[in-house]
């Protein structure tokens, strides 16, 4: 089956730090690979996605590399604001007659200090 | 585009007892998920439709469990004699045609089952 093995958290980091999530996946075919984000009491926005292999997702600053060698998606940040606060998940999809579902990975709390 | 709603925001009931959610899509948006996520975990896939049409459920969803979406726009998802088990936020997500579209999510149904 399709599965995402997600960094556990939570992760505390000083404002400016480098951030890394890890994420890795186990998939039948050709999936799309996406990041998640979860700001406090509201809902799951989109932060980037990657459709194929090598294909480069980035959005406010955020960066993540689809590679097919090593299953992985892992998340980057260079500079880290304390805004940057929330849950992040990682997930998965594979087009079957139209239903792209999404198997998540359980999420890592980051927390950015002063 | 008003994004995905969800009513009620919270529901808190007693075990036994039968609950409905709704959930209203983005109005050209054809593909609609619903998804349960617990505490600490990422969301997990119930079921999905393409407009009216039911064309896959998880086995997550007992038989207590049905969803509907009548005229292929909002759905509903309504559980009978809960349990505390199925304590937990229940998500709805609308997607527009064609492959690799993003799924966009609504705020959540938060249920709590005394």
């Amino acid at each position: 089956g399709n599965s995402v093995t997600q960094m556990e958290g939570p992760v505390t980091l000083s404002e400016e730090a480098f951030l890394t999530i890890n994420c890795t996946y186990t998939a039948t075919g050709y999936p799309s690979l996406f990041w998640y984000v979860q700001y406090p009491g509201e809902g799951l926005q989109l932060l980037l996605k990657a459709t194929k292999a090598d294909d480069k997702g980035s959005n406010k600053g955020f960066e993540a590399t689809y590679r097919k060698e090593t299953t992985s998606f892992h998340l980057e940040k260079g500079s880290v604001q304390v805004s940057d606060s929330a849950v992040y998940f990682c997930a998965l999809s594979i087009s079957n007659f139209g239903n792209e579902k999404l198997t998540f990975g359980t999420g890592t709390r980051l927390t950015i200090i002063p | 585009d008003t994004g995905v709603s969800q009513d009620p925001r919270h529901k808190i009931t007693k075990r036994g007892q039968n609950v409905t959610f709704r959930c209203d899509p983005i109005s050209e948006h054809n593909r609609l998920y619903w998804y349960r996520q617990t505490l600490g975990q990422g969301p997990e896939f119930l079921t999905y439709f393409q407009n009216e049409a039911q064309l896959e459920k998880s086995r997550l969803l007992s038989d207590r469990f049905s969803a509907e979406r009548p005229k292929g726009s909002f759905s509903t998802l309504e559980i009978q004699r809960t349990e505390q088990g199925d304590s937990a936020m229940y998500l709805c997500a609308s997607r527009s045609r064609g492959p690799k579209e993003t799924q966009y999510f609504g705020p959540g149904t938060r249920l709590l089952v005394l």
